[in-house]
């Protein structure tokens, strides 16, 4: 069965410096990756997908940047952080091949900006 | 540009009694809608979804949703709500179209009260 797992699972960091999420899947092979950011616990705000290795795509101009260096990784960072990066960072996966729809989600890292 | 409307911020249902969550939606052309649920804390968890078909799906957990084409609407239902089903509900929209995109509403916190 496939996993997808996140990894920390909570962060606290200060204003200017650097952060690296990252999000590996298990028993899948080249799946559709998604970063996803939650603010106060409602909305969900696509950042970043990647159809394969290498290929992103940003849905909202800032200060993060996603890469995908390996079929089942992928990975968002920023080089200085802004208060407004605190949030709920949501990982999310879908399998690549027509027919298949929903997204998975992984556990999601907390990320506080002081 | 696709839109998902959760017209309520938090439903309130007795243990026991039928539960509704409203979902309407805006896309072009014939919608993939989508339920996921999310505990505290925690990522979100598929539900069910509409692709074609039958316009009653049935999902996890005993919840069901109905689709609607001329109302525009997928509303989350269940026959008889449990505590351990109080959680945040989203519904969510993609444009066939669409290849990567989905849109995700704002969320309904369900609180069922023993």
């Amino acid at each position: 069965s496939q996993t997808i797992h996140q990894w920390p699972a909570t962060l606290v960091q200060p204003v200017g410096s650097p952060l690296s999420l990252e999000c590996t899947v298990e028993g899948t092979s080249n799946p559709n990756l998604y970063w996803y950011r939650q603010a106060a616990g409602r909305g969900l705000q696509l950042l970043f997908y990647s159809v394969g290795i290498g290929q992103i795509s940003s849905e909202v101009p800032q200060n993060l940047s996603a890469s995908r260096p390996q079929d089942r990784q992928f990975i968002l960072s920023s080089k200085k952080l802004l208060l407004s990066d605190s949030g709920f960072y949501l990982c999310a996966w879908r399998a690549g091949l027509a027919g298949f729809y929903e997204q998975y989600f992984g556990p999601g890292t907390r990320l506080t900006v002081t | 540009a696709q839109s998902v409307a959760q017209p309520e911020d938090q439903v309130n249902v007795a243990e026991g009694n039928p539960l509704t969550v409203k979902c309407t939606y805006s896309v072009s052309g014939n919608p993939y809608l989508f339920w996921y649920v999310q505990y505290p804390n925690r990522g979100l968890q598929f539900l069910l979804k509409y692709i074609t078909g039958d316009n009653l799906v049935k999902g996890s957990y005993g919840f069901e949703a109905e689709f609607n084409k001329s109302q525009t609407s997928f509303h989350l239902k269940k026959p008889s709500a449990l505590v351990s089903d109080s959680a945040l509900y989203f519904c969510a929209v993609r444009d066939p179209g669409g290849y990567q995109k989905v849109t995700f509403g704002i969320g309904t916190k369900l609180q069922v009260i023993p």
